[in-house]
Formats: structure tokens, sequence, C-alpha cells
């Protein structure tokens, strides 16, 4: 069965500095694996997504992320955050069927 | 495109009734899925439909919970009776085939 981790809860970064959002994702074959975030109050917004092709996938926002099999991983970055980028972030994985599983996600804050 | 449409944002409820949350998918789309988010298990697949059929209901809690998709245009999931635990947002979800969720703004139920 398919499922996904995000090791950090909570992460702290200053405005101006980099991010790195840590997935490390379980499924036998290659998956489609997905960042997307939640603003308090509102649905999931998607930001990226990975299907096939080029690891390293940008999304909206100025947020990329990059595939690396070997270590089951898809790490969500951006090189300077902007306090409007202070959420929820979360990463999924869907396999062969239509079914999208989720982590626990990351809730970003970002100090002025 | 108005994204998915739920109905009611808000739900507040007694312990033992019924509970009807409302969604409408993007025109267009085949797949459709319900999610409960707690703090406490994170974002749960509940169910999912494809072309009005459900194709996977392992996610749903237990017999009190039921989910329709009368037609490509509307589903339901319906609590009955609901109890305190079931508290919770619920969100749906719709897709096109081989593309990414799209998110509802979600139903908070509070069920006292």
């Amino acid at each position: 069965a398919q499922s996904v981790t995000q090791p950090d809860i909570h992460i702290t970064v200053s405005e101006g500095a980099s991010l790195e959002l840590r997935c490390n994702y379980s499924y036998g074959a290659t998956p489609y694996l997905f960042w997307y975030v939640q603003s308090p109050g509102q649905g999931l917004q998607l930001l990226l997504k990975y299907f096939s092709g080029d690891t390293l996938v940008q999304g909206i926002k100025g947020f990329e992320a990059e595939f690396k099999r070997s270590q089951s991983s898809f790490n969500l970055r951006k090189p300077s955050v902007h306090w409007s980028d202070a959420a929820e972030y979360f990463c999924a994985v869907r396999g062969g069927t239509y079914k999208y599983i989720f982590g626990t996600g990351t809730r970003l804050k970002v100090l002025a | 495109d108005a994204g998915v449409i739920q109905s009611p944002r808000h739900e507040v409820t007694e312990m033992g009734q019924e509970v009807t949350l409302r969604c409408k998918p993007i025109s267009g789309h085949d797949y459709l899925f319900w999610y409960r988010q707690t703090m406490m298990r994170g974002l749960e697949l509940l169910i999912y439909f494809n072309n009005n059929v459900p194709i996977d209901d392992s996610g749903m809690p237990e017999d009190r919970f039921s989910a329709k998709m009368p037609n490509a245009s509307f589903s339901t999931l319906k609590i009955q009776p609901s109890e305190p635990r079931d508290s919770a947002v619920y969100f749906c979800a719709s897709s096109p085939a081989n593309s990414p969720l799209h998110f509802g703004n979600g139903t908070r139920l509070t069920v006292t």
C-alpha cells in the first residue's frame, strides 16, 4: 500500500531565507507525486506535480520539487520565502489506482 | 469555472442527528473524492467515485457513514446518527483522469 511521510510537523524560517520541506513516499512502482498548500479555512491548492520525465519540477509561487527515486523522496524547495508563504503544506502520492494518499502536513511559520 | 462547491460551509448539530454534506464537482471531472481532516488523523480518504460509481469505500469509518453520487454533478456524504467524534472538516475534491485533485473549501462539522 502507498504511504507518505512528512517528518517535520512544524518549520520556522525567516523571511528571505531558503526553504526545504521533506517528503518520503512508499510505493512499489513510479508514483505520481504532488505538493499542495492549505491556508487557514481554505481547501488545498496544488503547488506542483510529478508524473514522469524531468525529476525537477517547477510549480506556482516560485516553488520547485525534486523527485529522487533512490531516496523515495520528493522534497519541496523555495529559494527565498515570503511572509505570505506561511501555511500548511501537504505531500501526496497516487499509485496505479486513483487513490490519493496525503502526508500529515508541515506547518510553515515565517518570521518577519 | 466555479471550482468544487461544497455546502454548507459550517454545520453544527447535536449528537444523534442526521447530517448531510453536499458537493458539486467541476464539470467534466470523472473522479470525485471525499476526505476528512482532523488534527489527530490528518487528511483521510473516505471514498472515491469514478463516473458516479463508488470505487473504494474502505476509508469510510463505519456504517453510520454513507455516500452517494446520483449524477455527475452532485454527491452527498451522510452521517446517521452523528457523534461528537465525527467533528472534522470534510473536503470534497474532483479531477479528470490523470490530473491532480481540485479541492472545495470544505464543510466544518461540529457535533455537540
